[in-house]
């Protein structure tokens, strides 16, 4: 099994740009996130979806949106990125929503 | 490289010592805890967690603690190894909502 699959792994945007960073997970898990993490602050919630075709806000959603229309996919879209979006995303899946969290290996954006 | 962590707090132990690993929350109706592991350009993997109604569980080298009272985790890791080198979180469920929200860090660094 692949687990929580995520690419682009290294992303370059310019300032307004949009772009949208795949997550997916084969082990048909009901529940996903997607994390954020800055030097010294920790993983922080964006969003979270315990199901197909419900989504949530989490600690910090401002300037993200995200849907989830299968169970395996759960993309992350900025729709028009700016430097403070600087960043190491991670998407996570669990089978339920307080249970442990399998993340992907990242993708490291940089917005100039 | 490393970009993540770069304020966390350090604990340096010699290898084949224990290594103890503390974290405060403040939410006194948090009532799942997760402790994670995250290695250098990796994503963070799940170590052992408890629900609220223990204060105790054991895994392979590894005691996670719960102390309700004054609102305190920890992690033991016996006879710590190299591998054991890297960043390790707590997380927390606040029992209210699906949300996973991680503290910001400790950075375990092996002395040999």
């Amino acid at each position: 099994n692949a687990g929580v699959t995520q690419t682009p792994k290294f992303q370059v945007l310019k300032t307004g740009q949009s772009m949208t960073l795949q997550c997916a997970q084969d082990m048909n898990h009901e529940y996903m996130s997607w994390y954020r993490q800055d030097p010294g602050m920790g993983l922080r919630l964006i969003h979270y979806s315990v199901g197909a075709g419900i989504t949530d806000q989490g600690e910090v959603p401002n300037g993200y949106n995200v849907s989830r229309s299968t169970t395996e996919d759960f993309p992350l879209r900025l729709l028009s990125a700016a430097p403070s979006q600087t960043s190491v995303y991670f998407c996570a899946s669990s089978y339920a929503p307080v249970s442990p969290l399998h993340f992907g290996n990242g993708t490291r954006l940089t917005v100039t | 490289g490393e970009s993540v962590g770069l304020h966390l707090p350090t604990l340096s132990v010699q290898e084949g010592d224990n290594s103890i690993i503390n974290c405060a929350y403040s939410n006194s109706a948090s009532d799942y805890f997760i402790w994670y592991k995250q290695e250098s350009g990796k994503g963070p993997q799940f170590i052992i967690d408890i629900r609220s109604n223990m204060d105790k569980r054991q895994g392979q080298r590894v005691t996670v603690l719960l102390n309700k009272t004054v609102k305190h985790l920890s992690l033991q890791i016996a006879a710590t190894q190299p591998g054991d080198s890297a960043v390790y979180f707590c997380a927390e469920n606040n029992g209210r909502d699906d949300k996973i929200i991680f503290g910001k860090g400790t950075r375990l660094h092996i002395l040999p």
